[in-house]
């Protein structure tokens, strides 16, 4: 099956610094969307970006669906950012209605130092 | 908008004992999903419903049972819990599933089972 791997695993920042988080997938895709999850377990949806750039705040996606991975910039971080951020795509269904399968990657546990 | 909601937030159960817990979302969407999520570990699928009046299999099924009660509604059913099935439960929605197009999912907050 689709494997998704993201890294680093662990990172640690001191606030106000830049990252980079990468997501790999091994096939084809529908979607790709990124997510944090706070230290409260919610999830929070950051991005859907099956292709192309996008930015929202401190935070931009890009996504190179021909060379099967997606970048996380977090620029300036904050405390608030601690958390896990998980990618995650969707597979491609074979048939109309079978699509919508969301696999996960294992996250990137980000903790920010104040 | 609440988007989506789930009930209960937490849980513990002993082991045979059965549960359902409800998930409902106000975004007129078409498609919901199950996840549950383990310590360390990104969400897996357990059951998903493309449609109303339809439900499929995802990747961790076993122990567990759905209803798509209305277009709103999306039941996860655990017949006879077992510690094994200890985790963090997550339901999800988008507007629909297609074969070329992905759509965007919104995530529940959660529901916390412990099975004793």
């Amino acid at each position: 099956g689709i494997q998704v791997e993201q890294s680093p695993p662990d990172l640690i920042l001191q606030e106000g610094a830049n990252s980079t988080l990468r997501c790999n997938f091994s096939d084809s895709v529908n979607n790709l969307q990124w997510f944090h999850q706070n230290p409260w377990g919610q999830l929070i949806n950051l991005f859907y970006i099956p292709s192309g750039t996008k930015q929202n705040g401190r935070l931009s996606a890009t996504t190179v669906a021909t060379e099967r991975y997606s970048l996380l910039y977090i620029s300036s971080s904050q405390t608030t950012d601690s958390g896990v951020y998980f990618c995650a795509v969707e597979l491609r269904g074979l048939i109309y209605n079978q699509g919508g399968k969301l696999i996960f990657g294992q996250g990137t546990e980000l903790s920010v130092k104040p | 908008n609440a988007g989506v909601t789930q009930t209960p937030k937490f849980q513990v159960l002993k082991t045979g004992q059965s549960m359902t817990l409800q998930c409902a979302q106000d975004m007129n969407h078409n498609s919901m999903y199950w996840y549950r999520q383990d310590p360390g570990m990104g969400l897996r699928l357990i059951y998903y419903s493309a449609s109303e009046g339809t439900t499929d299999k995802g990747e961790v099924p076993n122990g567990y049972n759905v209803s798509r009660l209305n277009k709103r509604e999306f039941s996860l059913r655990l017949e006879s819990a077992a510690p094994s099935q200890t985790s963090v439960y997550f339901c999800a929605s988008s507007d629909r599933t297609g074969w070329r197009y992905g759509y965007e999912q919104y995530f529940g907050p959660g529901t916390r089972l412990t099975v004793t």
